[in-house]
C-alpha cells in the first residue's frame, strides 16, 4: 500500500535551517509529482511546494519563494523540502503529499512538525 | 493575493445533507481549476476525497459528491453520518501562476 513518512522536523532558532524529508513506497515514485503542505497551529492548510515528477518544474507559494528548495531523489524515492532563513510564522506541520494527474491530491504522509522559536 | 472563501462552519442532523461550497475571489469556479475536497479531524492528517471537481478517490464513500454550483465548487454529504463531523477543506488550481490555493476549511458539526 501507499505510504509517505516525513522526517527531519525540530525545534529550530529564527534564521536557522532544516531538510525535511518525505520517503516514499507502495507506488512508482518516479511518474508522480509530489507537494508539501503545511498547517500551523489551529490553522488551516497552506500549499507550500510542488515539484514534477522529473524534477523539471517547480513551484512556490509566495511566503516560500527564495527561502524553500523541494527536490526530489527518484533513485530514493523521497522527496525532500530545505527550509532556510525560517521565520516564526513557518512553525507548522508540515505535509507531504502526492498528485495523481492531474492536479488530484490523493495520499497524505502524517506530517513532521516544525518549530522555529528562540 | 488570491482567496478561496468556505463557510466556516455548519451544522447537519445525522441523515441529513448538506453542501459546501468553494468560491474564489478571481471569478467563477471551473473544471480549470480542479477542485479537490479534503476531510480532517484532530490530530489526524488530512485525508482525500474529491478531486477533478467530480471524481471520488477509491475510499471515498459514495455519500460525498463533488460538483460545480453556480460560481463555486460544491462538496454534498447525503445520509450524513456522525462520523462525517470533521474540518472539510477545498483546494483550487490557478494554472497561470501556477499555484494551488486552500479554501479556510468548513467546521461540519453534526447533532
Amino acid at each position: 500500500q501507499v505510504q509517505l513518512v516525513e522526517s527531519g522536523g525540530g525545534v529550530v532558532q529564527p534564521g536557522g535551517s532544516l531538510r525535511l524529508s518525505c520517503a516514499a513506497s507502495g507506488f512508482i515514485f518516479s511518474h508522480f509529482p509530489m507537494h508539501w503542505v503545511r498547517q500551523a497551529p489551529g490553522k488551516g492548510l497552506e500549499w507550500v511546494a510542488f515539484i514534477r515528477s522529473d524534477g523539471s518544474d517547480i513551484y512556490y507559494t509566495d511566503s516560500a519563494k527564495g527561502r524553500f528548495t523541494i527536490s526530489r531523489d527518484n533513485s530514493k524515492n523521497t522527496v525532500y523540502l530545505q527550509l532556510n532563513s525560517l521565520r516564526s510564522e513557518d512553525t507548522a506541520v508540515y505535509y507531504c503529499a502526492k498528485e495523481k494527474p492531474i492536479s488530484g491530491f490523493d495520499y497524505w504522509g502524517q506530517g513532521t512538525l516544525v518549530t522555529v522559536s528562540s | 493575493q488570491t482567496v478561496v472563501t468556505q463557510e466556516p462552519s455548519l451544522t447537519v442532523s445525522p441523515g441529513g445533507t448538506v453542501t459546501l461550497t468553494c468560491a474564489s475571489s478571481t471569478g467563477p469556479v471551473t473544471s480549470g481549476n480542479y477542485p479537490n475536497w479534503f476531510l480532517q479531524k484532530p490530530g489526524q492528517a488530512p485525508r482525500s476525497l474529491i478531486y477533478s471537481t467530480t471524481n471520488r478517490h477509491s475510499w471515498t464513500p459514495a455519500r460525498f459528491s463533488g460538483s460545480l454550483l453556480g460560481d463555486k465548487a460544491a462538496l454534498t454529504l447525503s445520509g450524513v453520518q456522525p462520523e462525517d463531523e470533521a474540518e472539510y477543506y477545498c483546494l483550487l488550481y490557478y494554472g497561470h501562476v501556477p499555484n494551488w490555493v486552500f479554501g479556510g476549511g468548513t467546521k461540519l458539526t453534526v447533532l
